[in-house]
């Protein structure tokens, strides 16, 4: 069965400061890992994706993730965090495996950047 | 260009009412999947469509949920005798192909009040 884990409700964190958002997984096979941001009232907006390659991927707005298969682990980064960045995070997996269509996702982890 | 469009934005329904929800997904884009929101909890995976192929119907939670996707194009998402627990914020998302590399685009969502 394919499961994420996003260990914390909720990560406060001050303006400036670097950002980490924990997500870890667990798959029967190679992964695909999205992460995923929901503002207030609106729909999922797409950040970033991990296929294949280089463990360190880079998305929008200046967020990246660090692939660590070891781990299982698919951590949200920002080097400097902004008040805009507040937000609820989902990390998702995707399989390649005949009937899983659909990503599985984390409850989520709601950022919260103080001024 | 235009992203995924839902309608109705929000719902009011009465228990036991039949309801209609509408996603528009990104042209071009074969697949198509609907998802819940319940408060306080993950996104929840309905059903997925790709091209002609018959639909996954793997996540509906009960046989009062049912949808269609006609032309390729426009879906929709019927609950039949609504329940109190069938509140939740409705999602729908595209996406270029089926496969696990192509990140989906989700639409704004509509919540739907069962009173």
């Amino acid at each position: 069965a394919q499961s994420v884990a996003q260990p914390e409700d909720q990560v406060n964190v001050a303006e400036g400061n670097p950002l980490t958002v924990k997500c870890t997984y667990s798959v029967s096979g190679n992964p695909y890992l999205f992460w995923y941001v929901q503002y207030p009232n609106r729909g999922l907006q797409f950040l970033l994706k991990y296929i294949t390659g280089d463990n360190l991927v880079k998305g929008s707005y200046g967020f990246e993730a660090e692939f660590n298969k070891s781990q299982t682990s698919f951590h949200l980064k920002k080097p400097s965090a902004l008040v805009s960045d507040s937000a609820l995070y989902f990390c998702a997996v995707r399989v390649l495996l005949t009937g899983a269509n659909n990503l599985f996702f984390g409850t989520g982890t709601r950022l919260t950047v103080i001024p | 260009g235009a992203g995924v469009s839902q309608s109705p934005s929000n719902k009011v329904t009465e228990k036991g009412k039949d309801v209609e929800l509408r996603c528009d997904p990104i042209s071009g884009h074969t697949a198509l999947y609907w998802y819940r929101q319940s408060l306080g909890q993950g996104l929840e995976f309905l059903i997925y469509f790709q091209g002609n192929s018959a639909p996954d119907k793997s996540g509906l939670p009960s046989d009062r949920f049912s949808a269609e996707r006609t032309g390729g194009s426009v879906s929709t998402l019927t609950i039949q005798r609504t329940q109190q627990e069938d509140s939740a914020v409705y999602l729908c998302a595209s996406s270029w192909g089926g496969a696990p590399i192509y990140e989906q685009y989700f639409g704004p969502g509509t919540r739907l009040t069962v009173t």
